[in-house]
């Protein structure tokens, strides 16, 4: 089992509130990923980062914003939640040699409901 | 346009039985092929990865098997067990950037009965 953690595992929060979902791995991977997936459908990148003071937007238009200060640690923010924020969120890591490099190992994701 | 297709959408087996989930893609160029298996509420766990070399790829009871030049990727699963009940994903890699851009399929939901 991948060593990366996502918390919390569930949140519902009203309109307007701020938040942070975490998300943390302990693999030393330089490569990170943030995905939102709604039910039956496929994941959609939304942010990724190639290493430390490095980030990107995803595919997918995202309001969330992301920050990479440490190796291990990759959280996400929303400055002001919004009913269309509800989803799943899913991190995920990626690094090491030969066929693993191209492995993405994905953390348990966040239920995001916001109401 | 790049894209990833899985059939069936959803499937249901019973117990003990076999089945094979299909995944048909137009990523150009090609990389890897990956399947994942998706718990509900959970995140994707990878079963097997495939380079363009590789043509099958087994993990336990679940062989996927690679034809780069029809595009076509088939997951089967041998005895299955009610463990397997789960969402199959199919992910193409293509090698047109940096960032090894994934492709992701809707999967396929599968139900194993008792």
């Amino acid at each position: 089992e991948a060593d990366i953690y996502q918390t919390p595992r569930y949140l519902v929060i009203g309109t307007g509130k701020k938040i942070t979902l975490e998300c943390s791995q302990t693999m030393g991977h330089d490569k990170m990923y943030w995905y939102q997936q709604d039910p039956g459908m496929e994941l959609h990148l939304i942010h990724y980062s190639y290493g430390v003071n490095s980030t990107e937007k995803g595919d997918l238009s995202s309001e969330s914003t992301v920050s990479r200060i440490r190796t291990e640690h990759f959280p996400l923010t929303l400055e002001s939640a919004r009913p269309s924020h509800t989803s799943q969120y899913l991190c995920a890591s990626q690094g090491g040699g030969g066929t693993s490099s191209y492995e993405q190992y994905f953390g348990p994701g966040t239920r995001l409901t916001v109401t | 346009k790049n894209q990833v297709e899985q059939s069936p959408q959803s499937l249901i087996i019973l117990e003990g039985k076999n089945c094979t989930l299909q995944c048909n893609y137009t990523v150009s160029p090609f990389s890897n092929l990956r399947w994942y298996k998706q718990d509900t509420g959970r995140g994707p766990v990878s079963l097997t990865i495939m380079t363009f070399s590789e043509n099958t790829k087994s993990n336990g009871r679940y062989t996927a098997t690679l034809d780069a030049d029809t595009k076509q990727s088939s997951l089967h699963i041998t005895a299955s067990q009610l463990s397997d009940s789960a969402s199959y994903i199919c992910v193409v890699s293509d090698r047109g950037s940096t960032l090894g851009r994934l492709y992701f399929g809707r999967g396929t939901q599968l139900t194993v009965w008792p």
